[in-house]
């Protein structure tokens, strides 16, 4: 199946400052790529929908000027938690479907996100 | 938007006994299900998924049953083992390769021995 990355699979910051995540489609170019946020014991809630050359679309609730997507290429968007603060402390997750198979989506390992 | 339900939260079994987790979604244009099951720290897994199209599928031990008219999906395992235990995630999406998953909020399935 497909394969997508994410990087770092971890990271701890202080409060106050802005981390990057990125995904990466690496055997395949998704124009489009979705970013969830879990927190312990529950349950994936889509963030937003990265979409490669314009603005990404965000659910309703998400702080687009907090939470900055980027999609500069058909094989990676970033996600910058920026001013984190440790509310912002989640396990971050990319997905995108593969368009030779545009039923199933295929998911990133995840990012702990921690802060101090 | 699409919002789907799932029940139980979470569910004890003994092995070797049958678990069945369902769901419920709203929007009547989603037409495809998939099923994920998911490890502490670690992405979801896809362990079956189906389409509107069909009413039900079967991979060995793991069944999805659809019924479009009541907007309803479950999952059955039979002949649950210990490594069978994780937590599971219904969803539901639109066939459209530019339309997010939407999950239900989880079921804890715990078989022991």
């Amino acid at each position: 199946g497909a394969v997508v990355s994410q990087h770092p699979s971890w990271v701890i910051c202080k409060s106050g400052t802005s981390v990057k995540i990125e995904c990466r489609s690496l055997d395949f170019q998704a124009t489009t790529m979705f970013w969830y946020r879990q927190f312990p014991k529950q349950s994936l809630m889509l963030m937003a929908t990265s979409n490669e050359g314009s603005k990404a679309t965000y659910e309703q609730g998400v702080e687009k000027d907090k939470f900055l997507i980027n999609h500069a290429s058909l094989t990676l968007s970033t996600l910058t938690v920026t001013s984190a603060h440790p509310e912002d402390s989640s396990f971050y997750i990319c997905s995108a479907r593969d368009p030779r198979n545009r039923v199933e989506q295929f998911f990133g390992p995840g990012t702990r996100l921690t802060v101090l | 938007g699409e919002n789907v339900e799932q029940h139980p939260s979470t569910l004890s079994v003994q092995e070797g006994d049958s678990a069945v987790i369902k769901c419920t979604y709203s929007d009547s244009a989603s037409n495809y299900f998939p099923w994920y099951k998911q490890e502490l720290g670690k992405r979801p897994q896809l362990i079956i998924d189906i389409r509107s199209n069909v009413g039900e599928k079967k991979d060995q031990r793991i069944a999805v049953t659809l019924n479009k008219t009541a907007k309803h999906f479950s999952l059955h395992i039979t002949e649950t083992q210990p490594e069978d235990s994780a937590v599971y995630f219904c969803a539901a999406s639109r066939h459209q390769a530019g339309t997010a998953l939407i999950f239900g909020k989880g079921t804890t399935l715990s078989v022991s021995s």
